[in-house]
This record gives structure tokens, sequence and C-alpha cells, in this order.
């Protein structure tokens, strides 16, 4: 089963444009979930997807949203990018929908804003 | 608030040496907790996961985790490091009906000597 894909890899934007990345999950998780991962504030959770609705949503501002599509593929949305945007992106699908469960991940979407 | 410490930010050990990392957590319901480990440049790939059960789990790669409700930790162990297991290892916690949320810890960074 191939794993999850995210693309581009590697992005590299300047100050005030918008970005958006895609991550394919594994064939049949309903679940994604997003995360920025930085080296002063470590791995943190974006928001997840599930059957196209936003289930849970961490605390970042509105500059940053997604989306799912009814095939699981998942974007997620920056608006007008920030010097402090620039990070590893990482998506990870789960097949499950209840309780906790375990996330398999992507290689991320590097981006670096200028 | 839930939160997980990784107490050593980096650790070297000489290959064939048996290996301990650091995890404690801070949450006030029953622990899902979770071990990855992400190699330069990668996604994150799960070791082993606890839910429930026999405490001492074991994973992948030869990997090994107990889990010690009394001192709110799930230390990740092997009895003999590979130069290969270098990387950086990440401990978890998953949030009960927040399935797709994970609350990481800073990481660690583990260097094998030869």
């Amino acid at each position: 089963k191939a794993g999850v894909t995210q693309t581009p890899r590697y992005l590299i934007k300047t100050r005030g444009q918008q970005v958006t990345l895609s991550c394919s999950p594994i064939s049949g998780h309903r679940s994604v979930s997003w995360y920025q991962q930085t080296p002063g504030q470590g791995l943190q959770f974006l928001f997840e997807y599930f059957s196209e609705t936003q289930r849970n949503k961490g605390n970042f501002p509105g500059r940053f949203s997604g989306r799912q599509f009814s095939n699981s593929r998942s974007e997620m949305n920056v608006s007008t990018l920030e010097l402090g945007d620039s990070a590893l992106y990482l998506c990870a699908s789960s097949s499950t929908g209840t309780g906790v469960y375990e996330q398999y991940f992507g290689p991320g979407t590097r981006l670096t804003v200028t | 608030a839930q939160s997980v410490t990784q107490p050593d930010i980096h650790i070297t050990v000489s290959e064939g040496a048996s290996l301990e990392l650091r995890c404690n957590y801070s949450y006030g319901a029953t622990p899902y907790l979770f071990w990855y480990v992400q190699s330069p440049g990668q996604g994150l790939q799960l070791l082993l996961k606890y839910f429930s059960g026999d405490t001492l789990v074991q994973g992948i790669k030869g990997f090994e985790a107990e889990f010690k409700r009394s001192q709110s930790s799930f230390n990740l162990r092997k009895p003999s490091v590979h130069w290969s297991d270098a990387a950086e290892y990440f401990c978890a916690v998953g949030l009960y009906n927040q399935g797709g949320k994970l609350i990481f810890g800073q990481g660690t960074e583990l260097s094998v000597k030869p």
C-alpha cells in the first residue's frame, strides 16, 4: 500500500503571498491531520479533517486553513505568509475516526518564506 | 494543560550500547502514548504505541517502551543500538476523543558513535 504523499516537497514563497499544500492519505484512510514543525516550537497540531469536516483545530491564526475532499485528499492553505511560517508541514492519515488512533505521516513539505 | 516532556535534547551512545530515552507526560485522563522516529529530511515513523493492557510494549526495529503510571513516564529502550538508529525521537500523547490531535515532546536527537 502506498504511504502518505505530500506535494510539493519544497516550496519557496515571498512574505505576503499565499500557499497551498496538498496531502494524499493512505488508501482507505479518512482522517487527515496537519502539523507544523519548526526548530523553536517543535511539532504543533494545526487541524484534523475527517469525512470532509474539520474536527479538531490547534492554536493557529485564521491565516491557516484547510479542507478535505470526498476522496479524503486534503489541502492546507496559508494566506499572507510571514517569515515565521517557514517550517516543515507534515500531514498524517489514519483509518479510524473515534477515540485515539495511530497516525501515519508523510515526508512533509518544506516551506521557506523570504 | 496536556504536555509531554523529553528531558534530554541530545544523547550520544556507542554502537552496541543500550539506550533509554525518557518521556514524561502530563494528562489527567488515561494517556494514549506513542514514540515516533524522524530521520533527516523524512517524516515521522511510528515505533510503538501504548493504549492499554501490558505496560511493556514492543515496537519495530527492536525498540520497546514501558508505561509507568505512577511516574507519568513512557521511556523508550533498546538493548543494543545500531548506527542506523541515529535520528530524532519524539514522544507523543493522544487525547481521547480528539483522535487526530497529538501533543509532541520537543524531541531527543540520538547520535551513535562507532
